[in-house]
């Protein structure tokens, strides 16, 4: 496609659930990187993929969270056990090259943990 | 650490009525500064990167400025449209990530 795609767009949940969201880059692009944004607030960093090289793992708020990336495509963030404090937006964005700053972000998905 | 504080956090103005935001900022070394503009159930598109100090970046009716401690986000005769979340973010020279403010809540009137 021609944007970052990610699904599903919104989810429910229950505590303790573990969930899985989606992230399809745009084609070409070699890095990808998850951010989280709560009701009125900034973007949190979370992970950072780059090619083959080790994820940037710094941003991850807890054990419970994790990420996975095929090569340069599709991503999944899986959190594991969800609480309320997850519920939030999980966008995705990925760029051409490492190093610079302008991102394509996805739409999101919207995480809400009952 | 890297840290970004955007203020107002929320801004009205008439249309017609310009004004600016602010991005202050701390970083042990600058790579970019970054203004990315988000409208609501949006992910975050990008305005205008800048690099250095003096440097500006104009796009329709915005216009970036940088300084070694703030950047600037002036918005000359705004239209309703312009409505939107600003944010802004930097990036280190320590690493590849974007550390964002918490953005300024524009809305414009008619």
């Amino acid at each position: 496609g021609a944007g970052v795609s990610q699904s599903p767009s919104n989810k429910v949940t229950e505590k303790g659930k573990d969930v899985e969201l989606r992230c399809d880059p745009i084609s070409g692009h070699t890095a990808l990187y998850w951010y989280r944004q709560r009701l009125g607030q900034g973007l949190e960093f979370l992970i950072y993929f780059q090619g083959n090289s080790a994820p940037d793992k710094s941003g991850l708020p807890s054990d419970r969270f994790s990420a996975e990336r095929t090569g340069e495509s599709v991503s999944t963030l899986t959190i594991q056990r969800t609480q309320q404090e997850d519920s939030a937006v999980y966008l995705c964005a990925s760029n051409l090259y490492r190093g610079t700053g302008e991102l394509f972000f996805g739409e999101g998905s919207r995480l809400t943990v009952l | 650490e890297d840290q970004v504080t955007q203020s107002p956090e929320a801004l009205r103005l008439q249309e017609g009525e310009s004004s600016s935001l602010n991005c202050s900022y701390t970083v042990s070394g600058l790579r970019g500064l970054f203004w990315y503009r988000q409208d609501p159930g949006k992910g975050p598109e990008f305005l205008f990167t800048l690099y250095s100090a003096g440097e500006e970046k104009e796009k329709e009716r915005l216009k970036a400025t940088l300084t070694k401690k703030e950047s600037f986000l002036h918005i000359t005769a705004p239209k309703p449209e312009d409505s939107a979340t600003y944010l802004c973010a930097l990036m280190g020279t320590s690493g590849s990530r974007l550390t964002f403010g918490e953005g300024t809540q524009l809305t414009v009137n008619p």
